[in-house]
């Protein structure tokens, strides 16, 4: 069955780094794109971009440039999304969710159980 | 790009049907047969309900159902049950390479 299966909970200072893995199993990894999705205490899904996983291309969306990088391990069928200078505002739970194409980014099928980053001093 | 419109709550007793809008534009909604609908359980990830706009995965109850007209897509839950109780989102390509998710509503089950 698919499983997509993401790292546990982080606590980070703020201006420090952290990188959320995502690993997938129940599928050929490299067939099917991923979203990124986060979700802030109390507030509702945002999307934040999708990486084609057999070219490896990212895309981000508006308000997650600079700071946000998508990225792929193709050899353990993981992708990794890591953000830099963290801030107070970037607490929250991400989300892989699988995308069934690779031409474009779609509402997604499967999601990953999330990854509570917290950024407090 | 704005979020897509949905009512922030919603309501019914067990037995009974609702159905959640989720409007959107010309260029989202209107343009693609690309709407999902997720539920979410507190403390939870999103379940696909329905995708592609009317279409339900394996797995899920045909209490649940999908349909859309011009730029408002809809949800309708029939014959509530207490397990109904949760937050849906809806969710459409937009176009240019990019996805949208309406804010969310709250269903409670009275």
């Amino acid at each position: 069955q698919v499983q997509l299966v993401q790292s546990g909970s982080e606590l980070k200072m703020p201006g420090a780094s952290v990188k959320v893995s995502c690993k997938a199993s129940g599928y050929t990894f490299t067939t099917y794109a991923l979203n990124w999705v986060r979700q802030a205490p109390g507030q509702g899904l945002e999307w934040m971009g999708w990486i084609n996983t057999n070219t490896g291309n990212p895309t981000y969306a508006q308000g997650f440039t600079g700071r946000f990088v998508f990225s792929l391990d193709t050899s353990v069928s993981t992708a990794y999304l890591q953000i830099s200078s963290l801030k107070a505002e970037d607490t929250a739970v991400y989300y892989c969710a699988r995308i069934t194409s690779m031409l474009r980014p779609k509402p997604p099928d499967y999601w990953g159980q999330g990854t509570l980053v917290t950024v407090s001093s | 790009q704005s979020a897509l419109t949905q009512p922030a709550s919603v309501s019914g007793s067990p037995g009974q049907s609702i159905t959640i809008s989720c409007t959107g534009t010309s260029s989202d909604v209107g343009s693609y047969n690309l709407v999902s609908w997720y539920q979410q359980h507190p403390g939870k990830a999103p379940k696909l309900m329905i995708y592609e706009d009317n279409k339900r995965p394996s797995g899920v109850s045909n209490r649940f159902s999908g349909s859309k007209s011009g730029n408002t897509a809809s949800l309708t839950i029939s014959g509530l049950q207490a397990e109904d109780e949760a937050d849906y989102y809806c969710c459409s390509y937009a176009g240019s390479s990019t996805v949208i998710f309406g804010g969310g509503t709250k269903l409670t089950v009275l």
